[in-house]
């Protein structure tokens, strides 16, 4: 089955430093990509649609120059936290859709930010 | 996107069939109805998909009336392992956001 990949699986950072993470298809391509976030006991938050080529569109209240989403091939979409602060400690969680349309999920990153 | 309204927990034990009712009275036409399976730490991995009457997979059952306003994800027979939430999404397969909503933690007990 369809395999998606996120690096890295989790990630301490300092307050105020940026923190890159990668999502990756691996066995196939994916011209669009989400990134969700995820609290403890909350359910999946979508933050921003990624599409290949494109600029990302980002949902309601997600700032797009605090959530850097670049989606450079058809295989890796990356998520860069600028300026991270200890309220984006959360979880997380990028989706690939294939072929099918279905989306597959990745197995998210845990950032926390002291 | 067609909210839905499901339980916020259920528990079960090892061996019975767990059924989680989702309520989506706003389902629209083109609308598919899609469940989830999450563990804890873990993205979500689709469990089952359907449009009407009933889909049957591996893992699952999806019962869907026929007016479509109500799903219902049968697991039979679970086990310790089935622990986890279920998540219940209805939305066009051609539209690919998802909107989650709070969940299903389904606990099974030995």
């Amino acid at each position: 089955g369809a395999v998606v990949s996120q690096h890295p699986s989790w990630v301490i950072c300092k307050s105020g430093t940026s923190v890159k993470i990668e999502c990756r298809s691996l066995d196939f391509q994916a011209t669009t990509m989400f990134w969700y976030r995820q609290f403890p006991k909350q359910s999946l938050m979508l933050m921003a649609t990624s599409n290949e080529g494109s600029k990302a569109t980002y949902e309601q209240g997600v700032e797009k120059d605090k959530f850097l989403i670049n989606h450079a091939s058809l295989t890796l979409s990356t998520l860069t936290v600028t300026s991270a602060h200890p309220e984006d400690s959360s979880f997380y969680i990028c989706s690939a859709v294939g072929r099918n349309y279905e989306q597959y999920f990745g197995p998210g990153t845990r950032l926390t930010v002291t | 996107l067609a909210k839905t309204t499901q339980p916020i927990s259920m528990d079960s034990y090892e061996g019975q069939e767990v059924n989680i009712t989702c309520s989506h009275n706003n389902i629209a036409t083109n609308d598919y109805i899609t469940w989830y399976q999450q563990f804890p730490s873990q993205g979500p991995r689709f469990i089952i998909q359907g449009y009407k009457t009933k889909v049957t997979n591996e893992v699952a059952s999806l019962f869907i009336p026929a007016d479509r306003k109500s799903s219902t994800l049968s697991l039979p027979r679970v086990s310790l392992s089935d622990t986890a939430v279920y998540y219940c999404l209805v939305g066009d397969p051609n539209d690919y956001k998802l909107s989650f909503g709070a969940g299903t933690t389904v606990t099974v007990r030995a």
